[in-house]
């Protein structure tokens, strides 16, 4: 069974704080992507990498940073966590482009 | 750069009834791929559609994408309770990258 793990479910943090989220993912798959998603605003793409080492950014990647050292996982970064960054994460995994397969999600709460 | 809305935001529908979602882009895809989300789930892939026209089925279900390739729909035939969730669309545009639409909550009026 394929599978696309996140760290944590719910997560609550300070306003300053580094956040790590970390995503992991078992079908070799190339590309991997970030989202959040916020009521009425669907799935707003942060960042994305192809392959090892490599990022892109979203639409939405003010704030955040990423990073890919191998494979199988894909890191999300919040340098200095704010309230506005409280959101529903979203990791998904693909291969030559087609169907994301999606990773249960993380929501953060910053306080 | 490229958007991709959907209507309604919202679908309160009575049991048995039909629903329809719609996805519109602001330029021209090359694919449209739509995913369902169960009320604490995550998104799951449903379809994809390349051709211009191009209509496809699952059992209640009917894919459509427009013949400009800038529009897409999802029906669904004698809705049931296990329908229940938000459907998106994702519209994959000239940079290659996938942009989803809002998503259409659908919630089922036993």
């Amino acid at each position: 069974d394929v599978k696309v793990t996140q760290s944590s479910r719910y997560l609550v943090k300070r306003t300053g704080e580094k956040v790590f989220l970390e995503c992991v993912q078992d079908m070799d798959h190339e590309n991997m992507f970030w989202y959040r998603q916020d009521p009425g605003l669907g799935l707003r793409l942060i960042y994305f990498s192809y392959d090892v080492k490599m990022k892109e950014k979203g639409d939405i990647p003010e704030g955040y940073s990423v990073s890919r050292e191998k494979k199988e996982r894909f890191s999300l970064i919040l340098e200095s966590a704010s309230t506005n960054q409280t959101s529903m994460y979203l990791c998904a995994s693909s291969r030559d482009h087609k169907e994301q397969f999606f990773g249960p999600g993380t929501r953060l709460t910053v306080l | 750069g490229q958007q991709v809305m959907q209507i309604p935001q919202y679908q309160h529908v009575q049991e048995g009834e039909d629903f329809t979602t719609y996805c519109n882009s602001s330029t021209t895809l090359s694919n449209i791929q739509w995913y369902k989300q169960r009320p604490g789930g995550h998104p799951v892939f449903l379809i994809q559609l390349v051709k211009s026209g191009e209509v496809k089925k699952q059992k209640r279900l009917t894919f459509q994408f427009g013949e400009a390739k800038k529009n897409s729909s999802l029906h669904i035939t004698a809705t049931q309770t296990t329908d229940v969730g938000t459907y998106f669309c994702a519209g994959t545009g000239g940079n290659e990258k996938l942009t989803f639409g809002t998503g259409t909550r659908l919630t089922i009026i036993p």
